[in-house]
């Protein structure tokens, strides 16, 4: 049984340009949420996704986007990187309802930012 | 805004020894509470959760709540060096999917 996948392991980005970052949920969960952890820090909420919505957004500015397609993976899109979007970016999955708390996270994409 | 609040340590504690972690919430419409366990440069695993007021043991762990107090903790008993880590605090206020998490407690566990 695959776990939460994601990738890039590991991206690094100059200032101004865009990336895209990508997650498959653990197979029967059909919920993506995004999450930023910086260093030292407990993972902040970007986005959820559910049934290709956006089912609830994080206090992030509009310069992140998000994708869920219809197999449930999803894409994490950032535009006109900052050096503060430096961070480790997790993906965690869960299932719609019942054990839709219980986060299962993916091994991250740390993204450096120059 | 909902806050989670959590000392970031180091906690060290010799093998052996209970290691206590504690955890504040200021929504008290918070419902559900989840302690995840984040081993350096990897991702977060949930170990324990929690819904009730009282004590949830599940092997070397337990986990304690009181809402009244807004405080949560978890002990870990019998601690090894294999525990060593950082331990996330989550928060789900009623009717929300998304937790609040704190920004970990590291603990240090000595042989």
């Amino acid at each position: 049984d695959a776990g939460v996948t994601q990738s890039p392991t590991h991206l690094i980005k100059t200032r101004g340009q865009q990336v895209t970052l990508r997650c498959s949920p653990k197979s029967g969960h059909d919920t993506v949420s995004w999450y930023q952890q910086a260093l030292g820090q407990g993972p902040q909420f970007i986005f959820q996704y559910y049934e290709e919505e956006e089912r609830q957004r994080g206090n992030f500015p509009d310069r992140f986007s998000g994708h869920q397609f219809p197999n449930y993976s999803s894409e994490l899109n950032v535009n006109a990187l900052l050096l503060g979007d430096s961070a480790l970016y997790l993906c965690a999955s869960s299932p719609a309802t019942g054990a839709g708390e219980k986060l299962f996270f993916g091994s991250g994409t740390q993204l450096s930012v120059l | 805004q909902k806050e989670v609040e959590q000392n970031s340590g180091p906690l060290s504690v010799p093998e052996g020894a209970i290691a206590s972690l504690n955890c504040t919430y200021s929504d008290r419409g918070s419902q559900s509470f989840f302690w995840y366990r984040q081993y350096s440069g990897k991702s977060p695993e949930l170990i324990m959760f929690i819904y009730s007021n009282g004590d949830k043991e599940d092997g070397r762990f337990t986990a304690q709540l009181n809402k009244a107090s807004q405080y949560v903790s978890l002990l870990i008993r019998d601690s090894q060096p294999s525990d060593s880590a950082t331990y996330l605090c989550a928060v789900n206020s009623g009717g929300s999917y998304i937790p609040t998490f704190g920004r970990g407690t590291s603990l240090i566990v000595h042989p």
